[in-house]
């Protein structure tokens, strides 16, 4: 079946550093969303990319969609202790069209 | 706008008994609820897709006599756990969704604990 891995599992950073996750996808994905969990809460939604090669910024977080609509990244410029949480990516695609979550990125920073 | 509430937030029970999960979309109308479970520092796996009106859609290895799930209305869906052990113990969140390929709002989450 579709399966969505995301490297790495676990990034520690000092505040103000930058940080990337990657997420890559089994399947060709319609869209891919991101969304934030904090620990101890819920997914909180980030955005959503639809396009081949899209580039979508929210601040200091970069959202890309790969070419072949099949990775995903999302990069944090600049850390804050705030951006601490567990980052997944969750792409729409594959036979079921279901919306399949990443296996998640812990962001720490330190401060 | 788009907040969709989950009661109860964590619940202790007794081996043997059931217990049930309520996920309202408040300012929205769900077509389409989706429940999952999580484990401690782990992703969230779907366990069954609730459209209102029909019965619910279950993942592969989900035991649907297990896990209820009712929705009764484009505002709520229902999940009970019946004759919860303590394998059944986790984090379960619902989520909502209005229009197709529209982003998912979750609730806040239950956490299950079952002595």
């Amino acid at each position: 079946g579709q399966q969505v891995m995301q490297i790495p599992q676990y990034q520690h950073v000092q505040e103000g550093e930058d940080f990337t996750t990657y997420c890559n996808s089994s399947t060709t994905l319609s869209n891919i969303q991101w969304y934030k969990q904090r620990p101890g809460g819920h997914p909180v939604f980030l955005i959503q990319l639809v396009k081949s090669g899209e580039v979508k910024k929210q601040k200091r977080l970069t959202f890309q969609f790969g070419e072949a609509k099949k990775n995903s990244s999302l990069h944090i410029t600049a850390t804050q202790t705030t951006d601490v949480g567990t980052y997944f990516c969750a792409g729409r695609g594959g036979a079921t069209n279901k919306l399949i979550f990443g296996t998640g990125t812990l962001l720490a920073v330190q401060p | 706008g788009a907040v969709v509430s989950q009661h109860p937030s964590w619940v202790i029970c007794k081996s043997g008994t059931s217990v049930k999960i309520e996920c309202r979309s408040l300012d929205f109308q769900a077509t389409t609820m989706f429940w999952y479970r999580q484990f401690p520092k782990q992703s969230l796996m779907l366990m069954a897709t609730s459209n209102e009106g029909s019965k619910a859609t279950y993942e592969q290895g989900v035991e649907k006599d297990k896990f209820l799930i009712n929705h009764a209305s484009l505002t709520l869906s229902t999940l009970t756990v019946t004759s919860a052990h303590p394998e059944d113990s986790s984090f379960y969140i619902c989520s909502a969704r209005g229009r197709m390929n529209s982003p998912l709002h979750f609730g806040n989450g239950t956490r299950l604990t079952v002595t």
